[in-house]
């Protein structure tokens, strides 16, 4: 089975523009939830989306938002980039959203905003 | 809302000497708890997990965390360091489902 894959590695862009980030959840997983880490600091809860519906959201503002396809594929678009949007953004899939079941995490995205 | 506190931001370690990481977990009600492992340039990866049962816990490389629910403290321990431990270590409890609360994290550095 294949793992977690985010693309692209790495980003660099422009304060006020949007940015689209991609992952594939691992095999048989139909939670697929979004973190973003900033230098330095540990990873904090984006929002999470359980068979294409959002199923919670931390404290992020909406222009950050997300998607989920049939294929439990995800993407994370960030409108208006600030210079603090600058991360590493994780993605996380699970088989189902149980506080008992482990997060299967992708090597990130490291995201730049100039 | 359920969090984690991680006490030492860096631990600094000569190789085949013991370690030990602190998480304490603030909850009111029964906890999960979780150590992800963070290497460089890399993703997190599960450690090992306490759900119930048995409050000792064992990963397969060695490490192992104990469940101390009178002192609200699931610390990291591993017997003896290798360099290949260098890394990020995360201490997360889930809060709605699996939507994780992390710590900081610690930042085992093992000395040659």
């Amino acid at each position: 089975e294949t793992g977690v894959t985010q693309s692209p590695t790495h980003l660099i862009k422009t304060r006020g523009q949007q940015v689209t980030l991609r992952c594939s959840s691992q095999s048989g997983h139909n939670t697929v939830s979004w973190y973003q880490q900033a230098l330095g600091q540990g990873p904090q809860f984006i929002f999470q989306y359980y068979r294409e519906e959002e199923n919670g959201r931390g404290n992020f503002p909406p222009r950050f938002s997300g998607l989920q396809f049939p294929n439990y594929s995800s993407e994370l678009n960030v409108n208006a980039l600030e210079l603090d949007d600058s991360a590493l953004y994780l993605c996380a899939s699970s088989p189902g959203g149980a506080e008992d079941t482990e997060a299967f995490f992708g090597q990130g995205t490291r995201l730049t905003v100039v | 809302a359920q969090s984690v506190t991680q006490l030492d931001s860096q631990v600094p370690v000569f190789e085949e000497a013991p370690v030990e990481l602190r998480c304490n977990y603030s909850s009111s009600v029964s906890v999960y708890l979780f150590w992800y492992v963070q290497y460089p340039n890399q993703g997190l990866q599960l450690l090992l997990k306490y759900l119930s049962g048995s409050t000792l816990v064992e990963s397969i490389n060695g490490f192992e965390a104990e469940f101390n629910k009178s002192q609200t403290s699931f610390h990291l321990r591993k017997p003896s360091v290798h360099i290949s431990d260098t890394a990020e270590y995360f201490c997360a409890v889930p809060n709605t489902g699996n939507q994780f609360y992390f710590g900081t994290g610690t930042s085992l550095t093992v000395i040659p």
